[in-house]
């Protein structure tokens, strides 16, 4: 089945504790991104990959790091996580062509940092 | 800068009613609009989406949408709500090239309630 995968799907953490969420799609999406996702401000892409080893910025992206070493993974990394953080984080894939602009989304992962 | 903007946060509805969420976004360019939709406790899933052709597009569970370029909005609309549509909706665009990083826009949501 075409899916895109997030673990963990809840956590609870404590400010300044690193974590990762790891994000896997199966599809062969060129394109991976991160989003959180807060009451009345909708979705905010954090960082987003063309491929792989190309990573940029996204609207949000302070206090996390990506990276992309494999097609198919695209770990968020927290390195010293704030209450701030504490958030519903969404990861997306989708294929790079003209046309292929739909987003697939994970389940998402919901944080909570103490 | 880049916005888009859903004028409705809660609606409350009866089974029945009929249903239209605005959707309005700030790009001078081409754009890919896209409505996806929430149902509690799950992920993200495409309602429906516009990229070029007839601007009245349908989507799965009999919902639709009308993209009309001169007023810049994209709104949703179904002409009678079921229980199990209860559920947040957002409006997303992606402005297309130049300076395309694949990136969607999101609106603030739209959570909406149907009583049975």
């Amino acid at each position: 089945e075409a899916q895109v995968t997030q673990n963990p799907r809840y956590l609870i953490t404590v400010t300044g504790k690193k974590l990762t969420v790891t994000c896997s799609q199966n599809m062969n999406h060129e394109y991976m991104s991160w989003y959180r996702q807060d009451p009345g401000l909708g979705l905010r892409q954090i960082y987003y990959s063309m491929n792989v080893e190309v990573t940029d910025k996204g609207d949000v992206p302070e206090g996390y790091k990506v990276s992309r070493k494999e097609k198919r993974n695209f770990p968020l990394i927290l390195e010293s996580p704030s209450p701030n953080q504490t958030s519903l984080y969404f990861c997306a894939s989708r294929p790079q062509g003209v046309g292929q602009e739909t987003q697939y989304f994970g389940p998402g992962t919901r944080l909570l940092v103490l | 800068a880049q916005s888009v903007s859903q004028h409705n946060h809660h609606v409350i509805l009866s089974e029945a009613a009929s249903l239209e969420l605005g959707c309005n976004y700030s790009y001078g360019g081409t754009v890919n609009l896209f409505w996806y939709v929430q149902y509690p406790g799950q992920h993200l899933q495409l309602l429906l989406k516009y990229f070029s052709g007839d601007p009245l597009v349908k989507g799965i569970k009999g919902f639709e949408a009308e993209f009309i370029k001169s007023k810049f909005s994209f709104n949703l609309r179904k002409p009678s709500v079921q229980w199990s549509d209860t559920a947040e909706y957002f409006c997303a665009v992606n402005p297309r090239p130049p300076g395309n990083t694949g990136k969607l826009i999101f609106g603030q949501g739209t959570t909406l309630q149907v009583k049975p």
